[in-house]
């Protein structure tokens, strides 16, 4: 069975400090990869997706950045983060284009 | 680009009721968008609850049903009589073709009353 775990679970950070947010999934070969985000009381924001190892591309620009290390892993990292990014991170997965994604339980991430 | 509108914020049902989640959307291609509803129940992660590929088929789980209407860019979710535990946020969402991205409408959570 296909597992996605999400880390960490919660971060409170400092405006301008640096900030990783990781996401593996286990059991699938070559999933599609892809990162949300949502603002507290907004709408899923799709920020990056990642098809294949090395290759992101970027949907939304929020000064953020992400990378795929692995053909399991998809990282997202900021080097500064503002007040705006905090909300609820989602990484997700799918075996094909618009085929159902597959989310993991989220980071909660508080800028203060 | 594409967009999706929902029904906004909170929607109070009474149990045993019948349910209607509004949902239209407005997609750039020309051919025919995946149409999806994901629900988040609390406590527990965004998941799928049921979708459609093609034009006039309907989708159908846990007792709820969304029909694909291209006609009326419509994919409204509905249930004949709602419970509790169905009680959670729904998301109506699409994915058009061949850019893997994903648009999803605000959410709106369902709250069942006893």
């Amino acid at each position: 069975a296909q597992t996605i775990h999400q880390w960490p679970v919660a971060e409170i950070k400092a405006v301008g400090s640096p900030l990783s947010l990781g996401c593996t999934i286990k059991g699938k070969s070559s999933p599609n990869l892809y990162w949300y985000w949502q603002a507290t009381g907004g709408t899923l924001q799709q920020l990056f997706y990642s098809i294949t190892v090395g290759q992101v591309e970027s949907v939304v620009q929020l000064n953020l950045s992400a990378s795929r290390p692995k053909d399991d892993q998809f990282i997202l990292s900021t080097e500064k983060l503002l007040l705006s990014h905090s909300g609820f991170y989602l990484c997700a997965w799918s075996l094909w284009d618009r085929g159902t994604l597959y989310f993991g339980a989220g980071t909660r991430l508080s800028v203060l | 680009g594409d967009s999706v509108t929902q029904t906004e914020g909170q929607v109070t049902v009474s149990e045993s009721k019948s349910l209607i989640i509004n949902c239209t959307y407005s997609a750039t291609s020309i051919g025919y968008p995946n149409l999806f509803w994901y629900v988040r129940y609390p406590g527990e992660g965004l998941q799928l609850l049921l979708k459609v590929i093609t034009a006039g088929q309907k989708g159908s789980s846990r007792g709820f049903e969304a029909t694909y209407n291209k006609e009326a860019t419509s994919f409204h979710l509905q249930k004949a009589s709602v419970q509790e535990s169905d009680s959670a946020v729904y998301y109506c969402a699409l994915s058009n073709t061949g850019n893997y991205k994903y648009v999803f409408g605000a959410g709106t959570r369902l709250k069942v009353i006893a």
